[in-house]
């Protein structure tokens, strides 16, 4: 089985950009689909990316996803940041016979 | 509208068995490239895949945990069950169910139910 790494958490001011990462501990991050979901303080996970780089509707433009197959990698990227983006956020994969969230990343933007 | 809903027991003692029922509306499990998944939650930690059932009866299980686990569907009731054997203290979460589609694995978990916490205790 693989792992997926993130950072424990991340603060950045309001209006700015902050980047999450997510590190595949082995097989290529390429081969997989990531998904990112949000999860707000006593509720459901709500999808944020998926497929990499897609954005369901409703989504705002400053969330993006990428990939890095250098760092074996992929990023959540939060641009002009705001309060109500305050939230934790899970990385998702997957291989022929498992599906592997990340550890989380709590955003705080203060 | 897609919506989810998880029930069973808020408790249970240690060794036991738990049983979750998730009832949905709004897809049906015998439509193509619909699929169910558990995930749980504990309390204050990460979100941890548990099992996956499409809609060919194709079942998945996490790794660490299958040979506890079982998933089934009904698909005239609209509903997934999920068992899990010999239950302990640490199984403590919130369980969720949610759906996703297409025809791989970590397809994008699109809806999920609000969530049930089962606390294991004696």
């Amino acid at each position: 089985n693989f792992m997926l790494t993130q950072p424990h958490s991340v603060s950045e001011s309001p209006g700015k950009t902050v980047t999450i990462s997510c590190t595949r501990s082995s097989g290529s991050i390429a081969s997989n689909y990531v998904q990112w979901y949000q999860q707000r303080p006593g509720s459901s996970p709500t999808t944020v990316i998926y497929e990499d780089t897609q954005r369901p509707s409703g989504v705002p433009d400053r969330f993006s996803g990428s990939i890095d197959s250098s760092s074996n990698s992929a990023s959540l990227t939060i641009s002009g940041l705001k309060t109500e983006d305050e939230a934790d956020y899970y990385c998702q994969s997957y291989d022929s016979s498992n599906v592997v969230f990340g550890g989380g990343t709590k955003l705080t933007v203060l | 509208q897609v919506t989810l809903r998880e029930s069973g027991p808020a408790l249970v003692k240690p060794t036991e068995t738990l049983t979750l029922t998730c009832t949905f509306s709004g897809f049906s499990l015998s439509t193509s490239l619909m699929c169910v998944s558990w995930i749980r939650q504990p309390p204050g930690k990460a979100l941890e895949w548990l099992a996956r059932i499409d809609w060919e009866d194709d079942k998945y299980y996490s790794t660490s945990l299958k040979t506890r686990l079982t998933i089934s569907k009904d698909t005239s009731k609209n509903q997934v069950v999920l068992t899990m054997t010999n239950m302990d203290p640490v199984d403590t979460a919130t369980y969720y169910c949610a759906r996703s589609s297409g025809s791989y694995l970590g397809g994008t978990l699109d809806y999920w139910g609000q969530g049930t916490l089962v606390t294991v205790s004696s």
